[in-house]
């Protein structure tokens, strides 16, 4: 099993591109989520899902868009980047649809810049 | 809003020395779950403890939760150079789907 993959592993924009960042995971996990990291800063969630065609917003969802129409795949859209947006981003996923009380596998993580 | 509080933020310890450190929390939980990150990688799951339970042991990781003090503990016993990671303890409430996460403490292991 390759895990939870995440593409790409660096990007670069420009304020006001829009981009999209790729989650995907073979263990037919039900709960998918998504985390920005910043530094000295602990993991916060923009959305999760706990299964195809279910989506709810976390603690940060605001200049972001998810979609989930299948189990393995979740992407995370950045509408109209600013430079806030500039952070590492983490997918996750879990068995169970409780998601968090459940251990979470992460992916390796996406670095993003916005100038 | 962030749940749980790493305590120290940063340790630096000699190979083979026992490494501890705290998570504070504020409101009740289903399940409490320590997480190592390495410079630069995603976070790997280490141990899941549960509300009822008070201690759990995985190998040279020992963990500790005390409801009551609203509080869990990682001990890292025979520090080795591989054990330097930033560690994160994560909480779950009954109520909700999401994970609370703190800041983290970043442990060096000096050889």
């Amino acid at each position: 099993n390759a895990g939870v993959t995440q593409t790409p592993k660096f990007q670069v924009l420009k304020t006001g591109q829009s981009m999209t960042l790729q989650c995907a995971q073979d263990m037919n996990h039900e709960y998918m989520s998504w985390y920005r990291q910043d530094p000295g800063m602990g993991l916060r969630l923009i959305h999760y899902s706990v299964g195809a065609g279910i989506t709810d917003q976390g603690e940060v969802p605001n200049g972001y868009n998810v979609s989930r129409s299948t189990t393995e795949d979740f992407p995370l859209r950045l509408l109209s980047a600013a430079p806030s947006q500039t952070s590492v981003y983490f997918c996750a996923s879990s068995k169970s649809t409780s998601g968090s009380r459940d251990t979470q596998y992460f992916g390796p993580g996406t670095r993003l810049t916005v100038l | 809003s962030q749940q749980g509080e790493e305590d120290p933020q940063a340790l630096s310890i000699q190979e083979g020395e026992n490494a501890t450190m705290n998570c504070s929390y504020k409101t009740s939980i289903n399940n409490l779950q320590w997480y190592r990150q390495n410079s630069g990688r995603g976070l790997v799951h280490l141990i899941l403890i549960r509300s009822n339970e008070r201690e759990k042991h995985s190998g040279r990781l020992r963990v500790t939760l005390d409801t009551s003090k609203k509080s869990s503990s990682l001990l890292i016993t025979a520090s080795r150079a591989a054990d330097t990671a930033s560690y994160f303890c994560a909480t779950s409430r009954d109520s909700n789907y999401q994970l609370i996460w703190g800041a983290g403490t970043k442990l060096i292991i000096k050889p």
